[in-house]
């Protein structure tokens, strides 16, 4: 199995900024999953994403996954302080079931 | 999606002594994972446990330090045992809930002196 890896790893932005972390594999995954942790929190499942090129939204949440299903992105538009936290994402390891955690951008925003 | 409730939630334990962290699903669940988070870091899979047979433990962990329990569909514990203040952590337990990814109990937050 190909755990994922995630960059950056810190994101300081000014409120109303856009903040983007990235997710890539050397693997084709089957999917990718996002979730948030908020400080002293613990993982918040956000979205899953399984097709090729698919685009999901969630409010200013915007999901991506890669046409080759290699790699994925959260971008957030125009940031705010309850953006604040840590965003994971996660892929398959041995099998859809076994789901390994990248190492986290911590999101940290400037009133 | 499933609840989970993790207790104790948070611990201070000295050195050599264990620790035992238990984990109630709401419902019944086939697999349950357990999770390592040290300060400002990923989740590090501890193991997997299934109901009625013995936890797949991940490399670098060994039962007789995190023994786990599955005893029935809704519950399960991890022991910590004989404790280091390298053990110092949070620790979760979570289920997988297919399309709905996984949910967390809240987590443990151990401090070992």
């Amino acid at each position: 199995g190909q755990q994922v890896m995630q960059i950056p790893q810190y994101q300081h932005v000014q409120e109303g900024e856009d903040f983007t972390t990235y997710c890539n594999s050397s693997t084709t995954l089957s999917n990718i999953q996002w979730y948030k942790q908020r400080p002293g929190g613990h993982p918040v499942f956000l979205i899953q994403l399984v097709k090729s090129g698919e685009v999901k939204k969630q409010k200013r949440l915007t999901f991506q996954f890669g046409e080759a299903k290699k790699n994925s992105s959260l971008h957030i538009t125009a940031t705010q302080t309850t953006d604040v936290g840590t965003y994971f994402c996660a892929g398959p390891y041995r099998h859809n079931n076994d789901m390994r955690f990248g190492a986290g951008t911590r999101l940290t925003v400037k009133p | 999606s499933a609840v989970i409730s993790q207790k104790p939630s948070r611990d201070i334990c000295q050195r050599g002594t264990s620790l035992t962290i238990q984990c109630q699903v709401d419902s019944q669940v086939t697999m349950m994972f357990w999770y390592r988070q040290q300060p400002g870091q990923s989740l590090t899979l501890i193991a997997t446990a299934n109901q009625g047979s013995e936890a797949t433990y991940e490399s670098g962990f060994v039962i007789d330090k995190f023994p786990i329990s599955r005893p029935n569909l809704t519950f399960s514990t991890l022991t910590v045992s004989n404790m280091s203040p390298e053990d110092s952590s949070i620790y979760l337990c979570s289920v997988e809930q297919g399309v709905y990814g996984y949910t967390f109990g809240s987590g443990t937050r151990l401090t070992v002196v």
